[in-house]
């Protein structure tokens, strides 16, 4: 079956560490893959998204994913966490079981908190 | 959230009701998606369409009915038939399902059902 996983349910970074949220995946066929972000009572926000090409994927706020196939990841990156990234992170895979219907499977969310 | 608006913000469902969640997008796009979000379980699709006139049920369809009269226009009705319906309802909408280089969605800023 088609999955996302996010296997941290909270990461806790100072302002100013580098931050990694964690994403593995299990899908047939090439796997295109997205992060979100959602602040509190918000809808979600598009980040980035691995298509093909370049392993290392970069988006907005300076957020960045290294797509890895032999591990099946794609972990969402900041060189420098700011308290303003806390948030809840979801990674999403299109589902290719559903053709081209642009479904997505998300994975459960990884909430972000930065300390000053 | 631009582009894409949800109303209302809050609601409350009594016992036996039907309620109706409003989600109106100016961005053009052919496809939306309807998602159920439920604390620690990530999101969960319950009906999307990619055309005027047509959709498909999602993963958790039960309970639940839609209609796309207008491109712009994707209401969802929660049932009576949906027992569990308190969650935050997101809406969202892509340029396209087929174009995988254009499957970015946009999320509304959602809607807060609650059972009195």
């Amino acid at each position: 079956a088609q999955s996302v996983a996010q296997p941290e349910d909270q990461v806790n970074v100072a302002e100013g560490n580098p931050l990694t949220v964690k994403c593995t995946y299990s899908v047939s066929g090439n796997p295109y893959l997205f992060w979100y972000v959602q602040y509190p009572n918000r809808g979600l926000q598009f980040l980035l998204k691995y298509i093909t090409g370049d392993n290392l994927v970069k988006g907005s706020y300076g957020f960045e994913a290294e797509f890895n196939k032999s591990q099946t990841s794609f972990h969402l990156k900041k060189p420098s966490a700011l308290v303003s990234d806390s948030a809840l992170y979801f990674c999403a895979v299109r589902d290719p079981a559903s053709g081209n219907t642009g479904k997505l499977i998300f994975g459960q969310g990884t909430t972000l908190q930065v300390k000053p | 959230d631009g582009g894409i608006t949800q109303s209302p913000k809050y609601l409350f469902r009594k016992e036996g009701q039907n309620v109706t969640l409003s989600c109106e997008q100016n961005l053009n796009h052919d496809a939306m998606y309807w998602y159920r979000q439920d604390p620690g379980q990530g999101l969960r699709l319950i009906y999307y369409s990619q055309i005027v006139n047509d959709f498909q049920k999602g993963d958790i369809a039960e309970g639940y009915s839609v209609s796309r009269e207008k491109k712009e226009s994707f209401p969802l009705t929660v049932t009576s038939a949906q027992k569990n319906p308190t969650a935050f309802y997101l809406c969202a909408s892509s340029p396209s399902g087929w174009d995988v280089t254009k499957n970015i969605q946009y999320f509304g800023a959602g809607t807060r059902l609650s059972v009195l």
